[in-house]
C-alpha cells in the first residue's frame, strides 16, 4: 500500500532533550515536507526537499533541521525542543516537485514540550 | 508571496443539504488550487485539484469545486451533506519560485470545520 509513515504518533517530553521524528515514503517520490499545523493557522511548511541531498528551508524552519539521506526517508530534528513547538507535525511527500503534483500526508505527529 | 483565506472557520449544515465553503487566494498568475480533507487522527487526503483546462473541477465522495479567476475563488460545494462529510476542509495553493514556477510548498488557508447535523 502507498503510503506516508510517521513515528512516534504521540510524544510527551521535556524542554530541551532533543527528539527525532522519522517519515519514510515507499512510492519512490522525489519531494518531500514538513509541515506544523496549528490552530487556526492552518498547516505551514518547515523545510522541504527536492531529492537526496538537498533541502531548504520553509516558512518556519527555526528550532528544526533535517536530512535527507535517502530518497525514501525525511526524519525531523528537534535538537533542543522548546514548548512553543508544541504542535501537530505531518510529512508530506509527492513524485516531483512540480506544483501541480498532489501531495500524500502521514497521519500525523502529536508533540508536547513540556 | 502567495495567500489563502477561507471564510468561516465552522460551517454547520443538515443532512441532506448543500454544503459551501468558501477559498479566496492571492496569486499573480495561474495557480494550481487543491482542497484537502482531515478527519480526525489523521492526515490530509486529497479532495480535488485545479491545475489547468476546466474550471469546474469534480473530486472524490461528490465534492467539487469552480476556480474563478475573475473573483480569485475556489469555492468548494457538496449538493447534499452527509455525516461523513464531518471533517476539517483545507484549501492550499502551490507556491512560486522566484521567476513565477510552482513548486511544491503548499501554501495553506486556516481550514473550515464542516459540521453536519441529523
Amino acid at each position: 500500500e502507498a503510503q506516508v509513515t510517521q513515528n512516534p504518533r504521540y510524544l510527551i517530553t521535556v524542554t530541551g532533550k532533543k527528539l527525532t521524528v522519522t517519515c519514510s515514503q515507499n512510492m519512490n517520490h522525489e519531494y518531500m515536507s514538513w509541515y506544523r499545523q496549528d490552530p487556526g493557522l492552518g498547516l505551514r511548511q518547515i523545510y522541504y526537499s527536492m531529492n537526496v541531498e538537498v533541502t531548504d528551508k520553509g516558512d518556519v524552519p527555526e528550532g528544526y533541521k533535517v536530512s535527507r539521506k535517502e530518497k525514501r526517508n525525511f526524519p525531523l530534528i528537534l535538537e533542543s525542543p522548546s514548548p512553543n513547538q508544541t504542535s501537530l507535525y505531518f510529512c508530506a511527500s509527492s513524485l516531483t516537485p512540480a506544483g501541480n503534483q498532489p501531495q500524500h500526508f502521514g497521519d500525523g505527529t502529536r508533540l508536547s514540550i513540556l | 508571496a502567495q495567500s489563502v483565506t477561507q471564510l468561516g472557520s465552522h460551517v454547520s449544515v443538515s443532512e441532506g443539504a448543500l454544503v459551501l465553503l468558501r477559498c479566496n487566494y492571492s496569486s499573480s498568475v495561474p495557480p494550481y488550487l487543491f482542497w484537502y480533507v482531515q478527519y480526525p487522527n489523521q492526515g490530509l487526503q486529497l479532495l480535488l485539484k485545479y491545475t489547468t483546462g476546466a474550471t469546474l473541477v469534480k473530486g472524490i465522495n461528490g465534492f467539487e469545486a469552480e476556480f474563478k479567476k475573475s473573483e480569485t475563488s475556489f469555492h468548494l460545494t457538496k449538493p447534499s451533506a452527509h455525516m461523513s462529510d464531518a471533517a476539517e476542509y483545507f484549501c492550499a495553493v502551490s507556491d512560486l519560485r522566484a521567476g513565477g514556477t510552482s513548486y511544491g510548498k503548499l501554501t495553506f488557508g486556516q481550514g473550515t470545520i464542516l459540521t453536519v447535523h441529523p
